[in-house]
């Protein structure tokens, strides 16, 4: 286990409501990434939370946003759900900086929207 | 433009054989890390192997190793002796130093199934 976990595990939606996941970070990491792996696919950047703002974004639109909170956790929301929103969300926390430290990964999120 | 290129969408390999996983990368970025990881359909994503651009040997770890050519910017993973617990997923991934968020860039991943 890498220390990383994530809330809930599944998740089932309607159209339109709007989402909001958990992580709480490894011991010691600062940073919180997340990330959108839809079916056989990568994992997709989203966004990444440092010193509790936004560090950087992938292309993903405003309706999709974070937090991160002073023990590091950090939740993603997402708003307006679409059915193309269903998909595995990851959420990877690792030191800030550090080029040669993997990223250690939660479990996952499974977020379906119907 | 793709960064991470995986060409082997699926792989079947007899237990206990050897088995080597493609990766190709983009970067104009002098510093970067090149990441193995492994994702059983849990669907955790499980760190592998770490090469550092600058690294002037292979890396390893146990089974695992990576076959780095960097003129060629390829990131070769080899699984010696597979077990059948080695089917999963297998994404090559990259970091650069110059993005400044520090993010993880994946590729598609190639499905690796072991037969015993």
């Amino acid at each position: 286990e890498t220390g990383v976990t994530q809330s809930p595990t599944h998740l089932i939606k309607t159209r339109g409501q709007q989402v909001t996941l958990r992580c709480s970070s490894q011991s010691g990491h600062n940073t919180v990434s997340w990330y959108q792996q839809a079916l056989g696919q990568g994992p997709q950047f989203i966004f990444q939370y440092y010193r509790e703002e936004e560090n950087g974004r992938g292309n993903f639109p405003p309706r999709f946003s974070g937090l991160q909170f002073p023990n590091y956790s950090s939740e993603l929301n997402v708003n307006a759900l679409e059915l193309d929103d269903s998909a595995l969300y990851l959420c990877a926390s690792s030191p800030k900086g550090q080029l040669n430290t993997e990223a250690f990964f939660g479990q996952g999120t499974r977020l379906t929207v119907v | 433009a793709q960064k991470i290129t995986q060409t082997q969408p699926g792989m079947f390999v007899q237990e206990k054989e050897a088995v080597t996983l493609d990766c190709t990368y983009d970067t104009s970025d002098p510093s970067y890390g090149l990441f193995w990881y492994k994702q059983p359909s849990s669907g955790e994503m499980i760190f592998l192997i770490y090469q550092g651009s600058y690294d002037q040997q292979n890396a390893t770890e146990g089974r695992y190793s990576l076959n780095f050519q960097k003129a060629r910017k390829s990131a070769n993973l080899v699984i010696s002796a597979s077990q059948l617990g080695d089917s999963a997923m297998y994404f090559c991934a990259m970091r650069e130093l110059l993005n400044r968020d520090d993010k993880i860039i994946f590729g598609k991943g190639t499905r690796l199934h072991i037969l015993p």
